[in-house]
């Protein structure tokens, strides 16, 4: 049973670039967060995708957006890329009845932006 | 202030030694707490979930929780080279689906 995947496993983008994060859930799972994790630092919240909609946002700008497909695959993209923007980006599926504890991440997509 | 405070270590432990992991939070509305183990370069992975208040155990782990105080902790008996890790609380409301996450305590366990 395969878990969360997610591509690539690393990137290197110049600053002002465009760039798009792919993740696929587990078998089962129709729900899709994605996750910013600086070095050092506890995972930050961008937004939680479910039925194609962004269903809930964390504070972060609108250079960050997504895209949730019908097999319940995701994207993530952020325009105009910045130093700061170098980090861990995780994805997280879980299945509508086990919001809570089926939270399932990935290995994440390094970026690293110069 | 933070919404979740987690004193990012370093811990280092000799082997078969009892760990202590904390976490405190400002927001009282969180009702799900929840232990994750993450080793380098892979994602975060669910060590202990627990729902309210109370205590939870889970082989050699232990999850507390106690809301009054704002305050828990995970507890690691007999301690394993295996348990060196980064060790992340996180918490999330009754209705949101946001996990608020403190920034991890890296633990090393040595044989």
């Amino acid at each position: 049973d395969a878990g969360v995947t997610q591509s690539p496993t690393h990137l290197i983008k110049t600053r002002g670039q465009q760039v798009t994060l792919r993740c696929s859930p587990k078998s089962g799972h129709d729900t899709v967060s994605w996750y910013q994790q600086a070095l050092g630092q506890g995972p930050q919240f961008i937004f939680q995708y479910y039925e194609e909609e962004e269903r809930q946002r964390g504070n972060f700008p609108d250079r960050f957006s997504g895209h949730q497909f019908p097999n319940y695959s995701s994207e993530l993209n952020v325009n105009a890329l910045l130093l700061g923007d170098s980090a861990l980006y995780l994805c997280a599926s879980s299945g509508r009845t086990h919001l809570y504890y089926g939270y399932t991440f990935g290995s994440g997509t390094r970026l690293t932006v110069v | 202030q933070k919404e979740v405070e987690q004193d990012p270590g370093p811990l280092s432990v000799p082997e078969g030694a009892i760990v202590s992991l904390n976490c405190t939070y400002s927001n009282s509305a969180f009702q799900y707490f929840m232990w994750y183990r993450q080793y380098s370069r892979k994602g975060p992975e669910l060590l202990m979930y627990t729902y309210s208040s109370g205590n939870k155990e889970d082989g050699r782990f232990t999850a507390q929780v106690d809301k009054s105080s704002k305050y828990i902790s995970l507890f690691i008996r007999d301690s394993q080279p295996s348990d060196s890790a980064t060790y992340l609380c996180a918490m999330s409301s009754n209705t949101g689906n946001q996990f608020y996450f403190g920034t991890g305590t890296s633990l090393t366990v040595i044989p």
